[in-house]
């Protein structure tokens, strides 16, 4: 049974870089042909996809955090990583990690969230 | 670009009565449409993929239907722990949630 957790900090910042990491387990990361996923939701509103990382470690950004965003994964660790730079309030929100399968696929797994708000 | 629209924004069903959600894509997702469920304070919960597939331990009461652009996600019979949040999702191209369905006791 495969399981994500996110962690990083609670509390960032205006301007700096928000930093999370989703640590996999009951599975490889690197094996398969799986996508690894953050998406967002700040309280009360719908869920946002923020990026992903491939198996191979190629990356897809959503067009509208693009500028901002990187996210990279650590094989040996069996994690992968969400960086948002220039982060403000409005990107306060609960972070997920999840996974999908090949292109056609949904998110079958999912993390359970981490809070992460943009405070000074 | 795809806009991913669910009505009604709030849904009122008795327990043990049908409910009937609705997805709408601005453009054609062929069957690439998933259905997730979502209670407070936890991740979203994966219910239907390719329209109308139940994932693993899904009831038989959810069931989903509808190809390129108009979807519905129906819950036969509703039980207490069914009153929760659902998304639509399609995955045709970039990842896109629809804003929501909440499912209320009436």
């Amino acid at each position: 049974q495969v399981q994500l957790q996110e962690s990083g900090p609670g509390l960032v910042k205006p301007s700096q870089t928000l930093s999370l990491t989703c640590t996999v387990s009951g599975g490889s990361i690197s094996s398969g042909s799986y996508y690894w996923s953050w998406i967002r939701q700040p309280a009360g509103k719908g869920l946002e996809w923020i990026g992903r990382i491939y198996t191979s470690g190629s990356t897809n950004y959503n067009p509208s955090l693009k500028s901002r965003v990187t996210i990279s994964v650590d094989t040996s660790k069996n994690q992968f990583s969400l960086k948002l730079s220039s982060v403000t309030a409005a990107d306060t929100a609960v972070y997920y990690c999840a996974r999908k399968g090949s292109s056609w696929s949904p998110f079958d797994y999912w993390g359970q969230g981490t809070l992460v708000t943009v405070s000074s | 670009e795809i806009v991913m629209t669910q009505s009604p924004a709030t849904l009122s069903v008795s327990p043990g009565e049908r409910a009937t959600l609705s997805c709408r894509a601005s453009q054609s997702v062929s069957s690439n449409l998933a259905w997730y469920q979502q209670k407070p304070g936890q991740a979203p919960r994966l219910l239907i993929y390719g329209a109308s597939t139940r994932a693993t331990g899904i009831p038989a009461r959810f069931s989903g239907s509808g190809s390129g652009t108009e979807f519905t996600l129906t819950i036969s019979s509703l039980q207490s722990e069914d009153f929760a949040v659902y998304y639509c999702q399609q995955y045709n191209n970039w990842p896109l949630f629809g804003q929501g369905t909440k499912l209320e006791i009436k």
